[in-house]
């Protein structure tokens, strides 16, 4: 099994809602993504986990809270968002630093978040 | 801070060879990756390129120089799904993996 799996593909969402987007993997991949990415934009890193421990986080606001209950699951929790989080939110896993494989970033197809 | 430049756009005919380039300014380079996103699409990883030299995968080669803190992405006998974007991506000292601006390339009959 070599693909990451992202739900919803889809999801609308007015600014008082709470929602989760889900991604998952069976590669036994140790690290886990989420970017953000505007259109015609690159990928924008938010959260990385290494070994199910969150290792990065780059200054995402705090209406964004990731969870990673196990080495093959990633969550994204919404709450309160703005229109301007508005985006394709992609999830993706890698072997972890320090190897060329961490270089190599297997994406989920992404799941396109638009707020109202 | 760090970056990653690349041309906006390209554009080739089907056949054709078209060389896509890459200059970044980054805290620390632990290997340059590109990868190719069709419009809609997720990412996909074409090359990796840790030391200096020409690496080759197929129709697709990429190239690093670390003294030039340079590279490029070379596609050769264009095909009309080869249009797409791609970006290329930099692993700097934090363990992140940073993208470029991205290069849309436009491939015509």
């Amino acid at each position: 099994d070599t693909e990451v799996t992202q739900t919803p593909k889809h999801l609308v969402m007015g600014m008082t809602n709470k929602k989760s987007l889900k991604c998952e993997q069976h590669m036994g991949h140790r690290a886990m993504y989420w970017y953000k990415q505007k259109a015609k934009k690159p990928p924008e890193l938010m959260f990385v986990y290494s070994y199910e421990k969150l290792s990065i986080n780059e200054s995402v606001p705090s209406r964004f809270s990731p969870e990673c209950p196990n080495s093959s699951l990633l969550n994204l929790h919404l709450h309160a968002l703005q229109p301007e989080d508005s985006a394709l939110y992609l999830c993706a896993s890698s072997h972890t630093g320090g190897s060329s494989g961490a270089n190599v970033l297997t994406f989920g197809a992404g799941s396109r978040l638009t707020v109202l | 801070g760090q970056s990653l430049e690349q041309p906006s756009e390209v554009t080739a005919v089907e056949g054709a060879i078209v060389q896509i380039n890459c200059t970044y300014q980054t805290s620390g380079f632990y290997g340059l990756s590109w990868y190719q996103q069709h419009d809609g699409g997720a990412p996909t990883f074409l090359s990796y390129n840790a030391l200096d030299g020409l690496e080759e995968t197929g129709r697709f080669s990429s190239f690093l120089s670390r003294s030039d803190s340079y590279g490029y992405l070379l596609l050769q006998e264009l095909q009309m799904k080869d249009s797409a974007s791609y970006f290329c991506a930099v692993r700097d000292n934090t363990d992140k993996l940073i993208f470029g601006t991205g290069t849309r390339l436009q491939v015509f009959p």
